[in-house]
């Protein structure tokens, strides 16, 4: 009865490959989001999605494309992949988009490029 | 711009009691949260404070003074399984969560 899960939970790839992530809440949450913590640690809004609708679309490379099929379901593509996209890679989930936003994460995608 | 400062690092003694400091300057404020992580897992919801004072839940207190653009976060009989990164987050006038870098915790015996 996992909450935010996602997979693959490691995904080592090369350098210009295609690749997806995917991302699945079962809590009835509105809002989903996609974020990047490097290796300093510093977790770093992508995006956030609102009942399949695009909120937040923070400053990325236009190789990263979020795709919501349903309110429960925010996956993650990422085209032509460069050695500054390794990274784990957090999806999350909250009720809504108000003041108390609480938001739980996922397990995280450990991202490797060769 | 929006910024939310915390220590790099603090180092603590199992059994004490430490206090992780968090600033910040957004554009509106409405909430802040406290979130740990430990190594290599996904952040875990702490505490979240809207009004000034002190919320208490077990060994770990948060406290807000917005004037201020301050919180703490107060963690006591310090455990091993405490050592993790302490995550302080403001939701800002448009709602959106701002995330400080963190504060990695160690706890020494």
């Amino acid at each position: 009865d996992t909450a935010v899960s996602q997979t693959p939970k490691y995904l080592v790839t090369q350098m210009g490959n295609d690749k997806s992530i995917k991302c699945e809440q079962n809590l009835g949450h509105d809002t989903m989001y996609w974020y990047k913590q490097d290796s300093k640690k510093f977790l770093k809004i992508m995006f956030s999605y609102n009942n399949k609708e695009l909120i937040i679309n923070e400053t990325v490379p236009n190789r990263f494309s979020p795709k919501s099929p349903d309110k429960a379901h925010l996956n993650l593509h990422i085209n032509s992949l460069e050695l500054g996209d390794s990274a784990v890679y957090f999806c999350a989930s909250s009720q809504g988009t108000g003041d108390y936003n609480e938001q739980f994460f996922g397990p995280g995608t450990r991202l490797t490029v060769l | 711009g929006q910024n939310i400062d915390q220590p790099t690092e603090m180092t603590a003694t199992e059994g004490a009691i430490v206090q992780i400091n968090c600033t910040y300057q957004t554009s509106g404020f409405n909430g802040l949260f406290w979130y740990q992580q430990h190594a290599g897992e996904a952040p875990t919801f702490l505490s979240y404070n809207v009004l000034d004072g002190l919320e208490e839940k077990g060994r770990f207190s948060s406290f807000l003074s917005r004037s201020k653009g301050y919180s703490y976060l107060l963690l006591k009989e310090l455990q091993m399984k405490d050592s993790a990164s302490y995550l302080c987050a403001v939701t800002d006038s448009n709602y959106q969560l701002i995330w400080g870098a963190g504060t990695k915790l160690i706890i020494k015996p």
